[in-house]
Order: structure tokens, then C-alpha cells, then sequence
């Protein structure tokens, strides 16, 4: 059974760094057909995608948040982490981490997502 | 990388069909066929209903269906019935190696 859980903090100050992990079971990331993106979404607003980390280790960021994010993962405890640093009340938002698949020539593009966490910005 | 385009709303009543259009660019939808759609209820997680634009991932009703013209991709959803009411997002990959989601489509049923 696949399953992916974000944790981390509920609220965080204006300025301060973000860390977001994200936990997965059921499939492995160093299989070479798996990766794991972070996406957020503000309060009644649309998805934003933030970034993802490949099996190999390749990461690609979204270009306007670029300069805030690293994405990295340790294998060997099934996680996926995600930095933002100087946080504004804007990054208020539920953070979630989802799944990307390859299926011989097809990418099955987010198939399962965490429940995702909310995180306020505020002083 | 901007974000692509869909109607706000969409309406329809049960047994009806409606189409949710996502506009893009040839840098993305019009680029690849890696555009999906999602089905968001509130306060849950978005859940996979189409992936390279038109496959139905195992479990997903064969009420929903995808298709691409150019830039510009469509779901469809045929005998509209009241738990399809949601959100709906599409996705695309781009040229940049990035994924960039639509502004989302709010679907009710009448």
C-alpha cells in the first residue's frame, strides 16, 4: 500500500526557514520509476507545484521560487525533504508531497498524494 | 512558468455532460502529452483522474475521459452525478523540466 505523510511545523514566523519532511511507504525511492514532488496550495486557491526529486538524485525547481527551495531525500529512511527559506505570511498554505510514476513509456504524474499539512505564516 | 488556463466554473445537471477546458502553451500541453487531471473534494487531497491526457488510472469511472487539441486540453465528464461536484485541476509538464498546474474549475452540479 502506498502512502505518503508530510510533517513539520503548523506555524512559522515571517523570515524564518521552512522543513517539510515527507515520509513514503510502499515503494522505494531509489526505484528508478519513482519521484516525489512538493506542491502547495494557499487557502481556497489553486495547486502550485514546488519542486521534485528524482530517483538519481536530478532535482527541478519551480523557477520563481527557485532561490528559496532545496529538495533533497535520504533513501534510506524513505523520506523527502523540503526547505523553503524566508518565509512570508503569502507562503501560507497546505504543503503537500505527491508521487510521480513511470509505467514502461508513461509518466503517471502525481498518483498518490499525502494528506498535506497546513502551514501558517505569522509573527 | 505561467500558470495555465481553465473556466472558474463549470455547471451542469444530473445525467448531463460537461468539458473543462486547460489552456497552455507549446511550451507545455502543447509540447508533450504528459497533461493529467485532478479531482479535488473539500478539505481532501486531490485525487488522480486522467494522466497522459486521456488514461484513466484502474479505479477511476469510465465517465471521465481526456483529449488534447493543440494547446489546449478538455475533460470530459458524462452523467454528471452529484460526487463529481468538486474542483478540478489539470497539470502539465514543461519545457523547463517543471510541472505547472491550471487555476482549477469549480464543478457543480444543479
Amino acid at each position: 500500500q502506498v502512502t505518503l505523510k508530510e510533517s513539520g511545523p503548523v506555524l512559522v514566523k515571517p523570515t524564518e526557514t521552512l522543513t517539510l519532511t515527507c515520509t513514503v511507504s510502499g515503494f522505494s525511492l531509489s526505484n528508478a520509476r519513482m519521484g516525489v514532488s512538493w506542491i502547495r496550495q494557499p487557502p481556497g486557491k489553486a495547486l502550485e507545484w514546488l519542486a521534485h526529486i528524482f530517483s538519481n538524485d536530478e532535482k527541478s525547481y519551480s523557477t520563481s521560487l527557485k532561490s528559496r527551495l532545496t529538495i533533497s531525500k535520504d533513501t534510506s529512511k524513505s523520506q523527502v525533504v523540503l526547505t523553503m527559506t524566508n518565509m512570508d505570511p503569502v507562503d501560507t498554505a497546505t504543503y503537500y508531497c505527491a508521487r510521480i510514476r513511470w509505467e514502461d513509456t508513461a509518466m503517471v504524474t502525481f498518483d498518490y498524494w499525502g494528506q498535506g499539512t497546513l502551514v501558517t505564516v505569522s509573527s | 512558468q505561467s500558470a495555465l488556463t481553465q473556466p472558474a466554473s463549470v455547471s451542469g445537471s444530473p445525467g448531463q455532460s460537461i468539458t473543462i477546458s486547460c489552456t497552455g502553451t507549446s511550451s507545455d500541453v502543447g509540447g508533450y502529452n504528459y497533461v493529467s487531471w485532478y479531482q479535488q473534494h473539500p478539505g481532501k487531497a486531490p485525487k488522480l483522474m486522467i494522466y497522459e491526457v486521456s488514461n484513466r488510472p484502474s479505479g477511476v469511472s469510465n465517465r471521465f475521459s481526456g483529449s488534447k487539441s493543440g494547446n489546449t486540453a478538455s475533460l470530459t465528464i458524462s452523467g454528471l452525478q452529484a460526487e463529481d461536484e468538486a474542483d478540478y485541476y489539470c497539470s502539465s509538464y514543461t519545457s523547463s523540466s517543471c510541472w505547472v498546474f491550471g487555476g482549477g474549475t469549480k464543478l457543480t452540479v444543479l
